[in-house]
């Protein structure tokens, strides 16, 4: 059963990266076909994808953020990582990683706790 | 992107009712659907995927249809551990995208 649980600042200045990394229990990244994505959610709001990085290392970011952010792998330490730069007080949310199904079929089967991040001065 | 639409936003029911809510893509996207339900606080959990399929675990008072772009979920006999917020999702695509949501609330 995996387990994914994520970590970082839990404040970060206006203009600054955001940063967070999330950590896998009881899985490696690299089996099993599955896309590791990164999702928020604002106070109060629904939820919105981020993006992913798939088994293979490649990479899909939503458009709406696609120039700010980067996901990447540490597969040996089987964690992956979110940066979001340039933020501002609109990207204050909930931040949850994710464990999308196999070849990105099947839903997100396995969550994070989430961690809370605002955006503040 | 895929717009998904949810509806109702929100709902009361009581305990033993049956609920539907209805979600609606802006494209086909076959049967890449996926449903959650979230409480507060917690994360979202994955109740069925591929429109109608039940995820491991969850009770079978849940359920889902529906293909093309028309969607719904259905609780048949509402308990009080259901009240919470529910979502559907497309995977037909990216950027993945999520339905604004249906809370069900006690009546």
């Amino acid at each position: 059963q995996v387990q994914l649980q994520e970590s970082g600042p839990g404040l970060v200045k206006p203009s600054q990266t955001l940063s967070l990394t999330c950590t896998l229990s009881g899985a490696s990244m690299r089996n099993g076909g599955y896309f590791w994505s990164w999702i928020r959610q604002h106070p109060g709001k629904g939820l919105e994808w981020i993006g992913y990085i798939d088994y293979s290392g490649s990479t899909s970011y939503n458009p709406s953020l696609k120039s700010r952010v980067t996901i990447s792998e540490d597969t040996s330490k089987r964690r992956f990582s979110l940066r979001l730069s340039s933020v501002t007080a609109a990207d204050t949310a909930v931040y949850y990683c994710a464990r999308e199904g196999e070849d990105g079929q099947g839903g997100f089967d396995s969550w994070g706790q989430g961690t809370l991040v605002i955006v503040s001065s | 992107d895929i717009q998904m639409t949810q509806s109702p936003s929100s709902l009361s029911a009581s305990v033993g009712d049956r609920v539907t809510i209805t979600c609606q893509a802006s494209q086909d996207i076959v049967n890449y659907l996926n449903w959650y339900q979230q409480k507060p606080g917690k994360a979202p959990k994955l109740l069925i995927y591929d429109a109608s399929s039940l995820e491991t675990g969850v009770p079978s008072r849940f359920s889902g249809g529906g293909s093309g772009t028309d969607f719904t979920f259905t609780i048949s006999r509402l308990q009080p551990e259901d009240f919470a917020t529910y979502y559907c999702q497309q995977y037909d695509d990216v950027p993945r995208t999520f339905g604004q949501g249906t809370k069900v609330e006690i009546k």
